[in-house]
Formats: structure tokens, sequence, C-alpha cells
């Protein structure tokens, strides 16, 4: 079963314009929410995380938005640049016996110039 | 070295044959996770460990794989009677400390293992 839904699969945006890609979870158990992005022939690699007791957390050109209630996270990239084309993905990592990251499906997205 | 070493880094084999995949994690890091990627997905989780005993095998996709890490920090991936489905990128992660483990996880390279 999937636990962590992403979308969109693909995201096309142009130099300097927004990226929005967003994740939905089931199991309550999770209490870090982290981004990863993931170049061709790479190992994803963390770019941001946050906990559930904030809503918003920003670095840099990337933020992170959180619906508690909705059980919904967000990635924003602001100002995007070709430099960012590469898969993100969502993950969840909980407490107790689902101590592992469960990702998503990942969203290929790819900037303009 | 500084990252999580994954040796090797591609491995062709037959099906029915029997491969080893090797992951050297971040120096210190106690947890140590196998995931595995197939094309255009994310990362599936396969086994966990913190030190040497797997805390979590539930991933493991049958008995086929098993895996190890007999002194806490090396590990061997081990899957027996290949199968064409097995073909997919084998991805190592550490992290930094077990008991307070914040799911930030150092992935290397991987794995792509290719079972003709």
């Amino acid at each position: 079963q999937q636990q962590v839904k992403q979308s969109p699969q693909s995201l096309i945006v142009q130099k300097g314009g927004i990226s929005i890609i967003n994740c939905a979870y089931e199991n309550t158990a999770f209490d870090y929410f982290p981004w990863y992005q993931q170049f061709p022939g790479k190992g994803p690699a963390l770019l941001i995380a946050i906990r559930p007791d904030v809503s918003e957390k920003k670095e840099g050109r990337f933020t992170i938005s959180f619906n508690k209630s909705a059980k919904q996270f967000s990635l924003h990239i602001m100002d995007s640049q070709p430099g960012d084309s590469a898969t993100y993905f969502c993950a969840a990592f909980g407490r107790g016996s689902a101590r592992q990251l469960t990702f998503g499906s990942g969203t290929q997205l790819t900037v303009l110039p | 070295g500084a990252g999580v070493s994954q040796t090797p880094s591609n491995k062709v084999t037959e099906k029915g044959k029997y491969v080893e995949l090797r992951c050297d994690p971040i120096s210190g890091h106690t947890a140590l996770y196998w995931y595995r990627q197939s094309l255009g997905q994310g990362p599936e989780f396969l086994i966990y460990f913190q030190g040497t005993g797997a805390a979590d095998d539930s991933g493991l996709p049958n008995d086929r794989f098993f895996a190890v890490r007999p002194e806490g920090s090396v590990s061997t991936l081990k899957i027996q009677r290949t199968e064409r489905g097995d073909s997919a990128v084998y991805l190592c992660a550490s992290s930094l400390k077990a008991g307070r483990n914040t799911g930030e996880l150092f992935f290397g390279e991987g794995s792509r293992l290719t079972v003709l």
C-alpha cells in the first residue's frame, strides 16, 4: 500500500517560476517529513525537512508548507532555475515500528531556460 | 571516505545467479538502511540495521533476499537465485544515531543490478 502519495508525476516550469509539489500521507505515526532531491545516476540527497509542530519552513528558495489536520505537505521552489531540474521525493519518517523513511513516487521537475 | 560508498556500481548477472552488493556507511553512523529503486519510482524500503542487528526486515520481498552487518559497519545485501524482476538500483543509506534518529538519511549512489 502507498502510504505517501505524491503529485504531480512530472512538472515543467519556466526559469524564474514557482514549482509546487504536493504530498499526502495516511499514517499518523509519521513525525518527520523530509524532501529529497535526486539527480540522474546519484542517490537521493536531503533538501529540506519539517516536523509536524510547525506549519512552514523556509530555506533559501525552498519552502515546505505543512497541514497536519489534512495530512498534507508541499514543497515550493521559488525562482526556479535550470539547475533545479531533478526528481523530487517527499518522504515520511515515523515513531515506533515505523522508523524508516517511506517515500512518495517522485516528481520529475524540468525547469526550462 | 566522506560519504556512503556502494560497490559495485553496476552488476549484470544471469537469471538464477547469486549476487552480493556491498555498502560502506559514513564512519560513526550506527543506523544503516537498504532501499530498492525501480525506474521511475521512489525508493522502496528493504531492511534497517541498528548496529549489527536487523531492527526491521519487513521490506525484504522474499527469502531470496538477505542482508548482514556483522561488525556494525559494512553491510552486504545478498540475493540468491536472481530473477529478472530483481533488476533495480539498490540504495544504501546511513544515519547518525539510531536511538535519536531524525530521519535524515545519507544515501550512496546505488548499485544498479541487471538480471538478464
